[in-house]
């Protein structure tokens, strides 16, 4: 079964890049890979997707601060979110993607605060 | 872009049905996906491509699609339903994703 589990700093500094990594375990990285975020109170926001080939999409509203990348021989794809403030603070999930099967794998998501 | 609309908030007693409601322009031609997230909890998918569900999940829950609404609909509501429900859709024409605003559902 495959799973999905999220990693990286807890806490950044404003203006710096958020870095986050999904490792994909129990199954093929070939698929479409997105990354969510909800900041705390709040809904969820789709900042993009990557396919394992490495096209990708990003929301318009984050697009010039978006970075996704994937390294197969890992089975893990990645997150760069640069000049960040207190508004980027929030819980990250990575998921599998599919546009007719919806995101039927989420990872369990992992904090980020962005705070000097 | 294309604006998902979901009311805030919905109530149901135990044992009734709960009716959940997701607004787009034409939603009837696009697949559409329901997320249900318990409180601390990643979101769960529990309707698929508008009315299909994934291993696992009961048949009290169910969708549908059509015109400029799609609807989850959960049968027999149990205190365990209690959470918040988001719609999805995969916008073809742009080729991003689009996340309703969630409905918190209450079991009175």
């Amino acid at each position: 079964q495959v799973q999905l589990q999220e990693s990286g700093p807890g806490l950044v500094k404003p203006s710096e890049t958020l870095s986050l990594t999904c490792i994909v375990s129990g199954g093929s990285i070939s698929y479409y890979w997105s990354w969510i975020r909800q900041p705390p109170g709040k809904g969820l926001e789709w900042i993009g997707y990557i396919h394992y080939t490495g096209s990708t999409k990003y929301n318009p509203s984050l697009k010039s601060r978006v970075t996704m990348s994937v390294d197969t021989s890992k089975n893990q794809f990645s997150l760069k979110l640069s000049s960040v403030t207190a508004a980027d603070t929030a819980l990250y999930y990575c998921a599998r993607s599919d546009w007719k099967m919806g995101l039927d794998v989420w990872g369990l998501g992992t904090t980020v605060t962005v705070s000097s | 872009s294309f604006v998902l609309a979901q009311p805030p908030s919905a109530s149901v007693a135990p044992g009734q049905t709960a009716t959940i409601t997701c607004g787009g322009n034409n939603i009837g031609r696009k697949s559409v996906h329901w997320y249900q997230q318990k409180p601390g909890q990643a979101p769960v998918l529990v309707v698929y491509d508008d009315r299909d569900r994934p291993s696992g999940i009961p048949e009290r829950f169910s969708g549908s699609n059509s015109g400029n609404t799609a609807t989850l609909t959960i049968s027999r509501v149990e205190a365990g339903d209690e959470a918040d429900y988001y719609c999805q859709v995969w916008e073809s024409s742009s080729d991003h994703v689009v996340f309703g605003g969630g409905t918190q559902l209450s079991v009175l």
